[in-house]
């Protein structure tokens, strides 16, 4: 079964980082890209960032580009968002989900961490 | 930048037909995934590549693109069926992936 478990969402000043992880496990983790997708508050879905399944290619937002850093342990099966210099706008549920190809569709989502940026 | 429009809400009776549309310029010639969120709850696709299902999805859920728009189709609506219904493409032209805005699926 393939299962996507987010952690690391929390409360956070202004200004100040954190760090996503996306444990992941039921699939070849190293065939498939990955991508983080934020909902903010009785809002809708927001692409944020994607990787693929070596790295090779990374894409951002523009609305979090030179802030946020999406980067992957294929060793390790996990996924990470690094996210700096948070602004109140970035306050949401973060989810990772699969990719089934590259620039198709999230076939599976995790359950999703909360990120609160507030002072 | 690629915009996807889709209507705020959508509200059907019962065991009728809803169908929800995803506009976009000439959004035809890409492939459209279908999402669907209930309260509290992470996104389920429901169709992809414009018409497909994934396992699992009932026939009831439908999709279909042309021209500048797309539609998912829901037949003989159930209560389960209320929740957030999302469109999503891929715009190769800015390497980018877009959502619409979400449709409110409400079962009077």
């Amino acid at each position: 079964e393939v299962q996507l478990v987010e952690s690391g969402g929390g409360l956070i000043k202004p200004g100040g980082s954190l760090r996503l992880s996306c444990a992941a496990s039921g699939f070849t983790f190293s065939s498939y890209s990955l991508t983080w997708v934020r909902q903010a508050p009785g809002q809708g879905l927001e692409w944020v960032a994607s990787i693929s399944s070596s790295s090779t290619y990374i894409y951002y937002a523009d609305s979090v580009k030179g802030r946020f850093t999406i980067s992957r342990d294929n060793g390790k099966n996990s996924l990470n968002l690094q996210m700096n210099s948070l602004r109140a706008e970035d306050t949401a549920v973060y989810y990772c989900a699969r990719d089934q190809n590259w620039g198709s569709r999230f076939d599976y989502w995790g359950q999703g961490t909360l990120v609160t940026v507030s002072s | 930048s690629y915009v996807l429009t889709q209507p705020p809400s959508v509200s059907v009776a019962p065991g009728q037909t809803a169908r929800i549309t995803c506009g976009g310029n000439n959004i035809g010639s890409k492939s459209v995934h279908w999402y669907q969120q209930k309260p509290g709850q992470a996104p389920v696709l429901v169709v992809y590549d414009d018409s497909d299902r994934p396992s699992g999805i009932p026939e009831r859920f439908s999709g279909s693109n042309s021209g500048n728009t797309a539609t998912l189709t829901i037949s003989r609506v159930e209560a389960g069926d209320e929740a957030d219904y999302y469109c999503q493409v891929w715009d190769s032209s800015s390497d980018r992936w877009v959502f619409g805005g979400g449709t409110k699926l409400t079962v009077l």
